[in-house]
């Protein structure tokens, strides 16, 4: 298969642990985005790349988030000192992109869900 | 800024009923609009999509959305639900062009009864 894939898929950590998520998109696809979804709420905005560059983050992402796309391949999303409100599903997708630009279809993996103790 | 409204965190269908789930959209400038499907567990899955053209899109599983300007709806419909159907779905926006954020709506849980 070669979906976009994440891991871990479930982490539990003690609050003020710093936790790291990988995903790997679909080889071909030159866009990488993170999202954050909450019970009972749909995916938020977190950050987008495209390759290796990281062109916009979300208000959402306090300077305790980070991400990176090294080499514009598979990308890391670190929270540090992690708090309870952290806890969540992050999910990644990525697209393909032309010279004009890409319809929006994003392929998801499965996520990576935090509880955050 | 785009942003959609779903209407109606749960519905519930027969089994064989018409499946619609409502969503509006509020955009600036003529967007891109999608429905994706979350099944319990897995990532979400692109059910269709509207990129300006024609303005009644089918998608898999029987499913199709109807994109109307005047009242800035894209809502989904199935003629008949099927048990498979139970699922998360979710109505998008992004702009049209170049990048696009697509910034998704709450939600809607369907439950189809046997």
């Amino acid at each position: 298969d070669t979906g976009v894939s994440q891991d871990p898929r479930h982490k539990i950590t003690k609050r003020g642990q710093n936790v790291t998520f990988r995903c790997d998109p679909i080889s071909e696809h030159n866009r990488l985005y993170w999202y954050r979804q909450t019970l009972g709420q749909g995916p938020e905005f977190l950050t987008y790349f495209q390759n290796e560059a990281q062109l916009e983050k979300s208000r959402l992402l306090s300077d305790r988030f980070s991400a990176e796309r090294p080499k514009g391949s598979f990308s890391t999303l670190e929270i540090q000192r992690t708090e309870q409100g952290d806890s969540a599903m992050y999910l990644c997708a990525s697209s393909l992109a032309t010279g004009t630009g890409n319809t929006g279809e994003l392929f998801f993996g499965e996520g990576s869900r935090l509880t955050v103790l | 800024a785009q942003s959609v409204t779903q209407l109606g965190s749960h519905v519930s269908v027969s089994e064989g009923a018409l499946v619609l789930l409502r969503c509006n959209y509020s955009s600036s400038v003529p967007p891109y609009l999608f429905w994706y499907v979350q099944y319990p567990n897995q990532g979400l899955q692109l059910l269709l999509k509207y990129t300006s053209a024609a303005t009644l899109v089918k998608g898999i599983n029987g499913f199709e959305a109807e994109f109307k300007k005047s009242e800035t709806s894209f809502h989904l419909t199935k003629p008949s639900a099927h048990m498979s159907d139970a699922a998360e779905y979710f109505c998008a926006v992004s702009k049209t062009g170049g990048y696009q954020k697509v910034t998704f709506g709450t939600g809607t849980k369907l439950q189809v009864i046997p």
